[in-house]
């Protein structure tokens, strides 16, 4: 079964500071989704990549799907409060295989 | 539009008791799936439904677990005689469509506390 690693588990930044957060696959990775989720709420859906090399962004936010596909990175610039959060990868299997599976999940804390 | 609800948001129970979770996907996304989040173990897969097709009922951690949708819109999860090791966030999701890299969009959770 694939597996999937996520460093750090958690991140302390300054407000302002970038950071990167990374997402290791224990195989090729097909769907690689980025969620983010605070306190008490569900998932909050932030990008999907599926091509290796593919690079999304979104505001301040970045995520890249290396080309061997079995990593895959998310980049924060200019840290803000309202990026604090757990960041989770999920990975579905490819095909017909719609379960997705996730990583621990990175915590995010963004101190003004 | 409206995203996934779920209710409800937070649910105490006393061990051995049923209880019921509902889920109701956005309008016109024909995949649900339930998910679990618990201390340690991370998220992980319970069950998925798409349109009419059986059920894939392989996350379901025991028999005392089931769940069904009825008109191919809500979805309940039903935990019968309720154990300690279920407390958890119970998450639910849908999709435009069942196949992979459909984006799975997911409710807010309901938090169950068996006691």
């Amino acid at each position: 079964s694939q597996e999937l690693e996520q460093s750090p588990q958690s991140l302390i930044v300054q407000e302002g500071k970038n950071l990167t957060i990374n997402c290791t696959s224990s195989k090729t990775l097909y769907g690689l989704y980025w969620y983010k989720q605070k306190y008490g709420e569900g998932l909050i859906f932030l990008m999907m990549l599926q091509k290796g090399g593919e690079e999304k962004s979104h505001e301040k936010i970045t995520a890249k799907l290396d080309e061997k596909k079995q990593q895959s990175s998310l980049h924060i610039t200019a840290s803000q409060p309202s990026h604090a959060g757990i960041y989770l990868c999920g990975a579905d299997g490819g095909g017909s295989n719609y379960k997705l599976t996730f990583g621990k999940g990175t915590l995010l804390t963004v101190n003004p | 539009g409206a995203g996934v609800s779920q209710s409800p948001s937070n649910k105490v129970t006393e061990k051995g008791k049923d209880v019921e979770l509902r889920c109701d996907p956005i309008s016109g996304h024909t995949a649900l799936y339930w998910y679990r989040q618990s201390l340690g173990q991370g998220l992980e897969f319970l069950i998925y439904f798409q349109g009419n097709s059986a059920p894939d009922k392989s996350g379901l951690p025991s028999d005392r677990f089931s769940a069904e949708r009825t008109g191919g819109s809500v979805s309940t999860l039903t935990i019968q005689r309720t154990q300690q090791e279920d407390s958890a966030v119970y998450l639910c999701a849908s999709s435009l469509s069942g196949i992979s890299t459909d984006t799975q969009y997911f409710g807010p959770g309901t938090r169950l506390t068996v006691l």
